[in-house]
């Protein structure tokens, strides 16, 4: 059975630094690999797609890697701002089709 | 282009009482989903539509969960009766094409049972 587990569960940052998410998921056998974004009250907001060929991706000041070999996978945010606070999820995609997400990482960025 | 429609947002009921949710997709999307997200952990699917038939359904608690999509289009999520584990967000999301592609999500649905 796939799990995914993201590190750390919360992180608070100051402006302007750069900070990495990370997440890793027990069975290797994915179709892809997303990142989302979650606002309170709000759905989710896909960020990057990461298919199973891939080892990255990359928009704005977002860049998520890929290794599915080790079963991991991070988000880097450059610049963080205060816009960017929200909980990050990661979802992996497999022979079901179906979406299996991790638990999430609250981020906080401080102005 | 509109995104998907969720009803209500919000829902407060005694447990025992039946409740239901409302979710519409995007236009011209065929694949519908369920999932509730309990508070601090990630989404969970409760069942998958392609157009009105449901595909998977393994995660819904059919005891007291039901689900219906009967022309393809709107779908309705009920609980009945409903208990105090239920609290949660039910999300509901839609994609076009049966091959699974990123899906749009509504706003979700938060339920509180007292």
């Amino acid at each position: 059975k796939q799990e995914v587990t993201q590190i750390p569960a919360a992180l608070s940052v100051p402006e302007g630094e750069n900070l990495v998410l990370n997440c890793s998921f027990t069975d290797s056998a994915i179709y892809n690999l997303q990142w989302f974004r979650q606002d309170p009250g709000k759905g989710l907001t896909s960020l990057l797609l990461i298919q199973s060929s891939q080892r990255e991706q990359t928009s704005g000041r977002l860049n998520a890697s890929l290794d599915k070999s080790s079963g991991r996978s991070t988000l880097y945010i450059a610049a963080s701002q205060p816009g960017d606070s929200a909980t990050y999820l990661c979802a992996v995609s497999g022979a079901t089709n179906k979406l299996i997400f991790g638990t999430g990482t609250l981020l906080a960025v401080q102005p | 282009e509109a995104g998907v429609v969720q009803s209500p947002r919000y829902k407060i009921i005694e447990k025992k009482q039946p409740v239901a949710f409302w979710c519409n997709p995007i236009s011209g999307h065929n694949t519908l989903y369920w999932y509730l997200q309990n508070l601090g952990q990630g989404p969970e699917l409760l069942i998958r539509y392609e157009n009105e038939e449901a595909v998977d359904d393994s995660q819904l608690p059919k005891d007291r969960f039901s689900a219906e999509r009967l022309k393809g289009v709107d779908s309705t999520l009920k609980i009945q009766p409903a208990e105090l584990g239920d609290s949660a967000v039910y999300l509901c999301a839609s994609s076009f094409g049966e091959v699974s592609r990123t899906p749009s999500f509504g706003p979700g649905t938060r339920l509180t049972v007292t």
